[in-house]
């Protein structure tokens, strides 16, 4: 498969815990994005990268959350002293060097459910 | 930032049903349009896309949708729906030279056999 990949798919933990969830974007895509979404809304963007440089960051992400790209490759986003209201769906997508127009893929996401 | 608006939150249809999907954006200048459909129990995937050129763009399955630059819009159509067409679909917009791209709501879409 050489689609974006996440991991884990679901993950449940009580609040309080920190999280850490992983991406691997398609094979030579330097751009790599996050997203979250809660139920009944759309994506909204919470950083992104090029390469291994994170070039923005969304008003979103609180000082509680933080994403490395330390390769280029793979992308970790990390949630400290999780709270119930990060209980979302975390996308990772990709786009390619060529892409101007910023055509990006999805992976299939991480379930996160804080209790 | 962008705002990325769809009308409808839920719509039901009957099989060969022509089905049209709204979509406003807020921002005036350039931008790439995209919608995006998200099976049950999928990922989201890319349906079409608009960058320039002809208004009118087609995308897989049957599906097209029409930038009206004076309306913001870029609506979604398909002249007759599936089954298999029962899906969310979302609406998004990116500025050029912005990467980041900004979603609408989205749009349940079942269609009843």
């Amino acid at each position: 498969d050489t689609g974006v990949s996440q991991d884990p798919r679901h993950k449940i933990t009580k609040r309080g815990q920190n999280v850490t969830f992983r991406c691997d974007p398609i094979s030579e895509h330097n751009r790599l994005y996050w997203y979250r979404q809660t139920l009944g809304q759309g994506p909204e963007f919470l950083t992104y990268f090029q390469n291994e440089a994170q070039l923005e960051k969304s008003r979103l992400l609180s000082d509680r959350f933080s994403a490395e790209r330390p390769k280029g490759s793979f992308s970790t986003l990390e949630i400290q002293r999780t709270e119930q209201g990060d209980s979302a769906m975390y996308l990772c997508a990709s786009s390619p060097p060529q892409s101007s127009y910023n055509e990006q893929f999805f992976g299939p996401g991480t379930r996160l459910t804080v209790l | 930032a962008q705002s990325v608006s769809q009308h409808n939150h839920h719509v039901i249809l009957s099989e060969a049903a022509s089905l049209e999907l709204g979509c406003n954006y807020s921002y005036g200048g350039t931008v790439n349009l995209f919608w995006y459909v998200q099976y049950p129990g999928q990922h989201l995937q890319l349906l079409l896309k608009y960058f320039s050129g002809d208004p009118l763009v087609k995308g897989i399955k049957g599906f097209e949708a029409e930038f009206i630059k004076s309306k913001f819009s870029f609506n979604l159509r398909k002249p007759s729906v599936q089954w298999s067409d029962t899906a969310e679909y979302f609406c998004a917009v990116n500025e050029r030279n912005d990467y980041k791209l900004s979603f609408g709501a989205g749009t349940t879409v079942t269609v009843r056999a």
